[in-house]
């Protein structure tokens, strides 16, 4: 099994849809967890952190389900330039400090 | 600005050819990190750095090297390039902390011949 699993996509929604993805981990030890985002072959940027009590950031909210191991993003009232690869990233603290992103979740926003 | 900087940005070169990719990062970061970034696997680490003279390796080092004799630089050196290394190269630096954002330079474009 996979550290990070996540549904290489593509998801194709029309503008103003609300779409989520999921992200699976395999180490219930894991600490904390992210949300980048990936433009086309571009550097990825922090989106969110996500917390065990959920953030919310505008149209985008983030949630950590540890029983099941897993961490969700859900983008409202979708927007073209929402159009990108999400990339789950889930940290293993202490002396070492790994990294591991998923492979990314690609979402198409459609007019 | 705040910012990672990497060069070269794209790199054509031939099997055996050693060569370096510069990371500069002017953030004063402790953690500066290596990955390489193929389709259908996703970014993997190469190398990571906790602080100046103090380097780890990650998920995938073999024919990799790296150095960190100052903070805010972190070179990847390939002595010995093979075509399996050619891949999309990303060098990010952060905070020390539980909770941190990696900031990532714009990426080298690496094709071995």
């Amino acid at each position: 099994r996979k550290e990070v699993e996540q549904d290489p996509g593509p998801f194709n929604v029309p503008e103003g849809a609300t779409v989520a993805f999921n992200c699976t981990y395999s180490n219930s030890a894991s600490q904390s967890f992210f949300w980048y985002r990936q433009d086309c072959r571009k550097e990825p940027k922090l989106l969110m952190s996500v917390y065990s009590s959920g953030n919310e950031d505008g149209r985008f909210t983030a949630q950590l389900n540890r029983a099941s191991q897993y961490i969700s993003l859900l983008i409202r009232d979708s927007k073209l330039s929402d159009s990108a690869t999400y990339l789950c990233v889930v940290l293993d603290s202490g002396g070492y400090q790994k990294v591991t992103f998923g492979i990314g979740t690609k979402l198409q926003v459609i007019p | 600005e705040a910012q990672v900087t990497q060069n070269p940005r794209y790199l054509i070169t031939v099997t055996g050819k050693k060569l370096t990719v510069t990371c500069s990062q002017n953030m004063n970061h402790e953690y500066m990190s290596w990955y390489r970034q193929d389709p259908g696997l996703g970014l993997r680490q190469i190398y990571y750095s906790m602080n100046v003279e103090v380097t780890d390796k990650g998920d995938v080092p073999e024919g990799y090297k790296v150095s960190r004799k100052e903070k805010r630089n972190f070179p990847l050196i390939l002595e010995s390039p093979s075509p399996n290394q050619t891949s999309l190269y990303f060098c990010a630096s952060s905070r020390q902390g539980t909770f941190y954002e990696q900031y990532f330079g714009p990426g080298t474009r690496l094709t071995v011949t």
